[in-house]
């Protein structure tokens, strides 16, 4: 069964400047999470989707945005990118999201570096 | 607001010593406590924790959830340099959101 996957696996970007992360889930799951890991910060929950819907966001700006395609794969939108935001950026899927379908499983990563 | 609080932030230990992991949480609406161990880039799964008292194992690992005290603990029995890794408490809630604590790195010399 082949895992989450994710691309790009590394990204280059400059102050101010857009960017576009994408995430395919593992066959069969419906559920897609998107966490942000920040250099000696542990993982802080970014966004939830599920069926194509926006379930849950955690504390971050409006220019963090996303989407959820029919196929259940996943966008990870980030606006006006600042210094700030360089990160490894995660996905996570999972087959559902009642207890007992909801274990995460997460992907390798995008490496988004700010200059 | 929800927090996770893991505790040792890091931890050496030489092969074959037994280790304890601490988790704590405060969270609305707790649904589950997950264990999972980073080595590199992407977390991998290791346990699940919804009810209190019952101990989850899995070869050396093991780890059990107090849900009054709102703790759980990952033990590590005869540690090997391959359990040398960041091992990271995750809360879920019924709102779907995940809180993670910032890990326990862990160093196991030869």
């Amino acid at each position: 069964e082949a895992g989450v996957t994710q691309s790009p696996t590394h990204l280059i970007k400059t102050r101010g400047q857009q960017v576009t992360l994408r995430c395919s889930p593992i066959s069969g799951h419906t559920s897609v999470y998107w966490y942000q890991q920040a250099l000696g910060l542990g993982l802080q929950f970014l966004l939830w989707y599920d069926e194509g819907e926006e379930r849950n966001r955690g504390n971050f700006p409006p220019r963090f945005s996303g989407r959820q395609f029919p196929n259940y794969s996943s966008e990870l939108n980030v606006n006006a990118l600042e210094l700030e935001d360089s990160a490894l950026y995660l996905c996570a899927s999972s087959r559902g999201w009642v207890p007992g379908t909801d274990t995460q499983y997460f992907g390798p990563g995008t490496r988004l570096t700010v200059l | 607001e929800d927090k996770v609080v893991q505790s040792p932030l890091s931890l050496v230990v030489h092969e074959g010593d037994t280790v304890t992991l601490n988790c704590s949480y405060e969270v609305t609406n707790f649904r589950s406590l997950l264990w999972y161990k980073q080595e590199k880039k992407a977390p991998t799964f290791l346990f699940m924790l919804t009810s209190s008292g019952i101990e989850k194992k899995s070869g050396r690992l093991s780890s059990i959830l107090d849900k009054k005290e709102l703790f759980s603990i990952l033990n590590i029995t005869a540690t090997q340099t391959g359990d040398s890794a960041v091992y990271l408490c995750a809360v879920d809630t019924n709102a779907g959101k995940s809180t993670f604590g910032d890990g326990t790195t862990l160093t196991v010399k030869p």
